[in-house]
């Protein structure tokens, strides 16, 4: 049964427009949301969260937004940069619990 | 050395081997983990050490044997693995926040490289 789910796989967007990530979750007790991001042969970065009393967090050209009726979370890039090409996680945190769950990842390529 | 690193970066090992994953974090973080990611699945928490004192054991097998001497080091012992244990075993390390409780841990976890390993 897998709690955090990222359906699509890949995404591909033009330098400069927006991409947008998406993410479902299932567990209502998720309270904390977090966004890695992971290039090849490293280990994942982290890049931003939000807290589930929040429903938008910014920073910088990254913008998380929650949607916790739907259980959702997205993760917006803009503009997008050639350098943001990468493996994006969504994680969720429970606040009785001691354990990030992990999405399946989705990878973003921006083009010239 | 800065952040968490690990050693080996690649390791091919055959099924009767035994071998040792280490990592090292220098963020003064107060917990580590192990995490196992297979192809196309998502993270799989392993281990939680808190304090040096393993508080999550994520239904893993006795093969894989964790080790925490100090909250700046891990590792993972590794014995009479299985070809589906061919994995990226990626290690990472998290600043407990007490006022949080167990829930504390898993906020912003910095991770490592990982270990590509394969068994043969």
């Amino acid at each position: 049964d897998q709690q955090v789910k990222q359906n699509s796989p890949s995404l591909s967007v033009q330098e400069g427009r927006i991409s947008i990530l998406n993410c479902d979750y299932t567990n209502s007790m998720f309270d904390y949301f977090l966004w890695y991001k992971k290039y090849p042969a490293e280990g994942p970065t982290f890049l931003i969260s939000i807290s589930s009393i929040k429903d938008k967090n910014e920073d910088g050209r990254f913008t998380v937004f929650l949607n916790k009726s739907a259980k959702h979370l997205s993760l917006h890039i803009v503009p997008s940069q050639p350098g943001d090409s990468a493996v994006y996680f969504c994680a969720a945190e429970e606040t009785s619990g001691s354990r990030l769950t992990f999405g399946e990842g989705t990878q973003l390529t921006v083009n010239p | 050395e800065t952040g968490v690193t690990q050693t080996p970066r690649h390791l091919v090992m055959g099924m009767t081997n035994k071998k040792s994953l280490k990592c090292e974090q220098h963020l003064g973080h107060n917990a580590m983990y192990w995490y196992k990611q297979s192809a196309k699945k998502p993270l799989e928490l392993m281990f939680v050490y808190n304090f040096k004192e393993q508080t999550e054991n994520n239904s893993v097998p006795s093969r894989f044997s964790p080790e925490c001497p100090n909250s700046s080091h891990l590792f993972l012992h590794l014995h009479t693995l299985q070809p589906e244990d061919s994995a990226l075993y990626l290690c990472a390390s998290s600043q407990w926040d007490r006022s949080r409780g167990l829930a504390g841990l898993g906020i912003e976890q910095y991770f490592g490289p990982g270990t590509r390993l394969t068994v043969t």
